[in-house]
């Protein structure tokens, strides 16, 4: 049981490349979510799903797509990376009830130069 | 939309000293709120929570109070271990309505527990 899994852990980029963070969860959690880190700001939402097939925005889309084709798996693009986007990328889950705790993945750190 | 302030941001205690964290949020809806101790270089992980309906949660060391007509909310270790030593983050949530809880998380507290 390997609990929520990103791939990769490290990257860098230059700016206006693209890119792909994949988060595997084996829980079947219904919800997931992704989440960024930055120094001072604690952890902000980017986008999240309650479902296989289903996205949503959260605090801060913009400049991030995502897709859910799978339960278990919730993508995270960007589509042309700017230096703002340098962060560090966390993927959670959850059970669809009350009780409310986050599973997080290890994070994924990226640098955009 | 939610906000929630978290202080302070950094905490030096003495191993064996007691630690208090506080956190205040902004919508009187919100009914759920969680925290969250992330080890250096870790994923955060849940420690405590507390819903709107209970003023105080123990669990052992560590216990939680929320004053909701004040509408902020409290962290408290005691009796302080090196291990205790994390970056601790607040957070609260609307209630739950079927979609995703949405969680807003507070800036986060850096404790660090002196030998």
């Amino acid at each position: 049981n390997a609990g929520v899994t990103q791939t990769p852990k490290f990257r860098v980029l230059k700016t206006g490349q693209s890119m792909t963070l994949l988060c595997a969860q084996d829980m079947n959690h219904e919800y997931m979510y992704w989440y960024r880190q930055d120094p001072g700001m604690g952890l902000r939402l980017i986008h999240y799903s309650v479902g296989e097939g289903t996205t949503a925005k959260g605090e801060v889309p913009d400049g991030y797509n995502v897709s859910r084709l799978k339960k278990q798996n919730f993508l995270l693009g960007l589509e042309s990376a700017a230096p703002s986007q340098t962060s560090v990328y966390f993927c959670a889950s959850s059970w669809k009830r009350e009780t409310g705790e986050l599973f997080f993945g290890e994070g994924s750190r990226l640098t955009v130069l | 939309g939610e906000n929630v302030e978290q202080h302070p941001s950094t905490l030096s205690v003495q191993e064996g000293d007691s630690a208090v964290i506080k956190c205040t949020y902004s919508d009187s809806a919100s009914n759920y709120f969680p925290w969250y101790k992330q080890e250096l270089g870790k994923r955060p992980q849940l420690i405590i929570d507390i819903r709107s309906n209970v003023g105080e949660k123990k669990d052992q060391r560590i216990a939680v109070t929320l004053n909701k007509t004040a509408k902020h909310f409290s962290l408290h270790i005691t009796e302080t271990q090196p291990e205790d030593s994390a970056v601790y983050f607040c957070a609260a949530s609307l209630p739950f309505s079927g979609s995703a809880r949405q969680l807003t998380f507070g800036s986060g507290t850096q404790l660090t527990v002196l030998p």
